[in-house]
């Protein structure tokens, strides 16, 4: 059973240009979720997804962010004209609804440096 | 809302040794999940233990254990018989039942297993 995979594990871009990330939730995994993450704190909830419906946004997640699940599978998270703050860790995870206990499990992250 | 507390910034343990991380937690909901995360340097977060607020077992996972105090709302992680691989950060986290997938973190404890 593959896990959760991210691409690119890391970026550098200077501030101002448009990044995408994606993620590759477990297979049979129906829910996904992003979280952003920055140095020394936990991570914070962005996003989250059912199938393709995108269900609950945070406050966190301005108009430069957005993210889709087009086909209820994989997902992108892009953000236009990138500042320095947006430089963190992005982690994606999944879950499968059916699950009681609802764990979700977590890819190895995008590290995104803004210049 | 969800808030998870962790006091501990640091802690230092003997190879072999048991060890307590310390975790409280606050919400409204009565329905709830405690999770326990282990974030190696790599980056990826794993998945540790679970327990539900309706358990009345304290949940184990191997070398894993939480200590569920439900009145005072706290969820202890013990691991027993430490190894150098268990030098990690460690995060303590919520899922509430309002909370449609939110996992709230705390800030993490920085966990290091000495030889």
């Amino acid at each position: 059973d593959t896990g959760v995979s991210q691409d690119p594990r890391h970026k550098i871009t200077k501030r101002g240009q448009n990044v995408t990330f994606r993620c590759d939730p477990i297979s049979e995994h129906n829910r996904l979720y992003w979280y952003r993450q920055t140095l020394g704190q936990g991570p914070e909830f962005l996003t989250y997804f059912q199938n393709e419906a995108q269900l609950e946004k945070s406050r966190l997640l301005s108009d430069r962010f957005s993210a889709e699940r087009p086909k209820g599978s994989f997902s992108t998270l892009e953000i236009q004209r990138t500042e320095q703050g947006d430089s963190a860790m992005y982690l994606c995870a999944s879950s499968l609804a059916r699950d009681s206990q609802e764990t979700q499990y977590f890819g190895p992250g995008t590290r995104l440096l803004v210049l | 809302a969800q808030k998870i507390t962790q006091t501990q910034p640091g802690m230092f343990v003997q190879e072999k040794e048991a060890v307590t991380l310390d975790c409280t937690y606050d919400t409204s909901d009565q329905s709830y999940g405690l999770f326990w995360y282990k974030q190696p340097s790599s980056g990826e977060m794993i998945f540790l233990i679970y327990q539900g607020s309706y358990d009345e077992q304290n949940a184990t996972e191997g070398r894993y254990s939480l200590n569920f105090q439900k009145a005072r709302k706290s969820a202890n992680l013990v691991i027993s018989a430490s190894q150098l691989g268990d030098s990690a950060m460690y995060f303590c986290a919520i899922l509430g039942g309002t909370s449609y997938g939110k996992l709230t973190f705390g800030q993490g404890t920085i966990l290091t297993v000495h030889p």
